[in-house]
This record gives structure tokens, C-alpha cells and sequence, in this order.
């Protein structure tokens, strides 16, 4: 079955720094995604991404972070300067691969980036 | 706005008796409601999905949910529970921009 593949696994990083998350969608889909989830609190969307551009981002999706689909199978997102409280674990998602949204597709999710801001 | 509540944060069961996961969902229109589980240091399985179609929604390991529109409840079963079950159990709504909203999560224990 098709995966959505996330790397790293791991990334440990000084505050400050840039750090890029990568993931392969599922190789059919359209929609893509973005959600993180800080230690003992909810999954909270990030970004949704469909078309090359942006559809929806959360109040947290601030001028820090940006999303990029640099070829046919990449799904970054980048976070320019690092604060503490980015660290959390990103997940990744895609879906589709029909162009209609009401079939209300789901969304499959990668196995995360933990991320770890020193 | 939608949103979903779960209203145990963990669930401790013994291996081969009933598992039930309790979610309760708030929408102004017709959901399309999920479950996700998560195991140990691995992402987000979708186990089920309801869509507006049969109320009775089936899962894969065979885990089922029923959608109670008079309740708003779309609670997770399944009759016997297995080692392989325990994990962490996300109730999700889609909202009307098809981003997902997520529970707090709902840890489940199994006893040998």
C-alpha cells in the first residue's frame, strides 16, 4: 500500500537555525498537508497545499515557517529561525487523488519528523 | 465551528473483552468524522472514516463506529480486544475547509 514517507526521523537543532522537514506524499495525490503536535497537546494544523500554492495556514503558520513543492515528489516545510517552542513532532499528509474536495478524501499521514530545538 | 471531544483519556480493557473509545462531535452541518490511531513512535493510521453514508461504519482489524446524529456521538467498539490494539485513538472532524481537527487523544490500555 502507499505510504506518505517522512524524513528525518529526528532532527535535533540550535535555536535560531533553519531546519527543513521533507516528505514524499503519495505519489497520485493533490492535497497536501502539514499538522504538528507538541508534547502532551493536540495535533494542530499547520498548512494545506494544493495547486503549487497555499489554501489554507493556522495562526501558527507565521512568517517563519513556508511550505514548498520543489519537484513532482517533494513536500518540504521550512522553518527559517527555530524557537524553543517549535519543538514538537511534524506530521505530514496528503490526499486525493481526485480534484473534488467533496468526496471528502482522507488524509494519510507520514510517520513524523520529531523535532528538538535546543 | 467543529469540533470533537473525547471524553476518556485513557481506557484500560483486558485482552479479549470489549473495547468502547467515546467521541462526541460539535458541526453546524453534516461531519465527516475519522478515526486515527497511532502506535508507538509511528504516524497516524486511519482506521475508519463516515462520510454521510451508512451510520455503521467498519474499519480495518475490526473495529466499527456508529454515526448518532440525535447524540452527536461517533463512538469507536470493537468486541475483543487484542495486545496488538494498545495504542493512542484520535477522534477527527473534517471542517469545512477539509482540515482535519483533531481530539485529545484517547490512550488504550490492554491487559493480558
Amino acid at each position: 500500500e502507499p505510504e506518505v514517507t517522512q524524513t528525518p526521523s529526528h532532527q535535533v537543532t540550535q535555536m535560531g537555525q533553519e531546519v527543513i522537514l521533507r516528505c514524499v506524499p503519495i505519489s497520485n495525490h493533490l492535497y497536501f498537508y502539514w499538522y504538528r503536535q507538541i508534547l502532551g497537546q493536540k495535533v494542530e494544523f499547520l498548512v494545506s497545499f494544493y495547486n503549487n500554492e497555499i489554501s489554507e495556514k493556522s495562526e501558527i503558520f507565521d512568517d517563519q515557517f513556508s511550505v514548498e513543492r520543489p519537484d513532482g515528489s517533494n513536500f518540504t516545510l521550512k522553518i527559517r529561525s527555530t524557537k524553543l517552542e517549535d519543538s514538537a513532532m511534524y506530521f505530514c499528509a496528503s490526499s486525493g487523488p481526485f480534484p473534488d474536495r467533496y468526496s471528502n478524501q482522507p488524509q494519510h499521514f507520514g510517520d513524523g519528523t520529531r523535532l528538538s530545538i535546543l | 465551528a467543529q469540533s470533537v471531544t473525547q471524553l476518556d483519556s485513557h481506557v484500560s480493557v483486558s485482552e479479549g473483552t470489549p473495547v468502547l473509545l467515546r467521541c462526541n462531535y460539535s458541526s453546524s452541518y453534516s461531519p465527516s468524522l475519522f478515526w486515527y490511531v497511532q502506535h508507538p513512535n509511528k504516524g497516524l493510521q486511519l482506521l475508519l472514516k463516515y462520510t454521510s453514508a451508512a451510520t455503521l461504519v467498519k474499519g480495518i482489524n475490526g473495529f466499527e463506529a456508529e454515526f448518532k446524529k440525535s447524540e452527536t456521538s461517533f463512538h469507536l467498539t470493537k468486541p475483543s480486544a487484542h495486545m496488538s490494539d494498545a495504542a493512542e485513538y484520535f477522534c477527527v472532524v473534517m471542517d469545512s475547509s477539509y482540515k482535519l481537527i483533531f481530539g485529545s487523544g484517547t490512550r488504550l490500555l490492554v491487559r493480558p
